[in-house]
């Protein structure tokens, strides 16, 4: 699997959005963009993923660029509640037998501020 | 919601003793994973099992064993459990095919080793 590069940490005001980006320049054309976050104390929960279309769902954007090697995850309306380390995977999506796993770097920690 | 149960949120043991770590998911998934965390390290992964009765080494399988008798069960063995096993351990599972990015992970079994 690829590996990512994500900055330590970031600050964000509550209300606003916040963007948090992800480079992955060896990224291959069968693998996925994975994002993750884990609230403190908590396990991780799973936000988004995408190929190369830009998706949306009920929690988060992911906006790949066209050449794949970099994404931006974004909370459109930060909450305080949003604070935790987010973390960008990338990975073949569909692979069998040792290639199930995940591998998670040291992710962003976002801090939402009043 | 998908639910997946880890049987203990906190436990202490003494130098020797023999863990068990029970996670149990409720979503019929074919897939189910052993992480540790500790602070500074991320997750890794201990073991994982994509079928009932098949297992396949993490990155970190030494000192651990696992047991998945059923498809919704899958419990991670300390045989002799040492200080260094003091950690965050995080069961997830999650369906396989395209789907087998998306883990659904546990609350977290926090172990501490005397």
């Amino acid at each position: 699997d690829a590996k990512t590069t994500q900055p330590p940490s970031m600050d964000c005001a509550e209300g606003r959005a916040a963007n948090l980006p992800c480079n992955h320049s060896t990224i291959s054309g069968n693998e996925y963009v994975y994002w993750y976050r884990q609230i403190h104390s908590q396990g991780p929960q799973y936000i988004i993923h995408g190929l190369k279309n830009n998706e949306t769902n009920e929690m988060a954007s992911l906006i790949i660029t066209e050449d794949r090697k970099s994404s931006t995850l974004i909370l459109p309306h930060a909450t305080l509640r949003d604070t935790a380390v987010y973390y960008c995977i990338v990975r073949v999506a569909d692979s069998g037998g040792s290639n199930y796993k995940l591998t998670f770097g040291k992710g962003t920690l976002l801090t939402v501020n009043p | 919601d998908v639910k997946v149960t880890q049987s203990s949120r906190y436990l202490v043991k003494r130098t020797g003793e023999k863990v068990f770590l029970e996670c149990v998911q409720d979503m019929d998934h074919e897939n189910m994973f052993w992480y540790r965390q500790d602070p500074g390290l991320g997750l890794r992964l201990i073991y994982f099992s994509y079928d009932v009765k098949m297992k396949e080494k993490g990155d970190i399988p030494e000192g651990y064993s696992v047991s998945r008798e059923k498809k919704e069960r899958f419990s991670l063995i300390l045989e002799s459990a040492s200080t260094n096993q003091t950690s965050m351990y995080l069961c997830a599972s999650s369906l396989l095919g395209l789907a087998a990015g998306e883990l659904f992970f546990g609350e977290g079994s926090r172990l501490t080793v005397l």
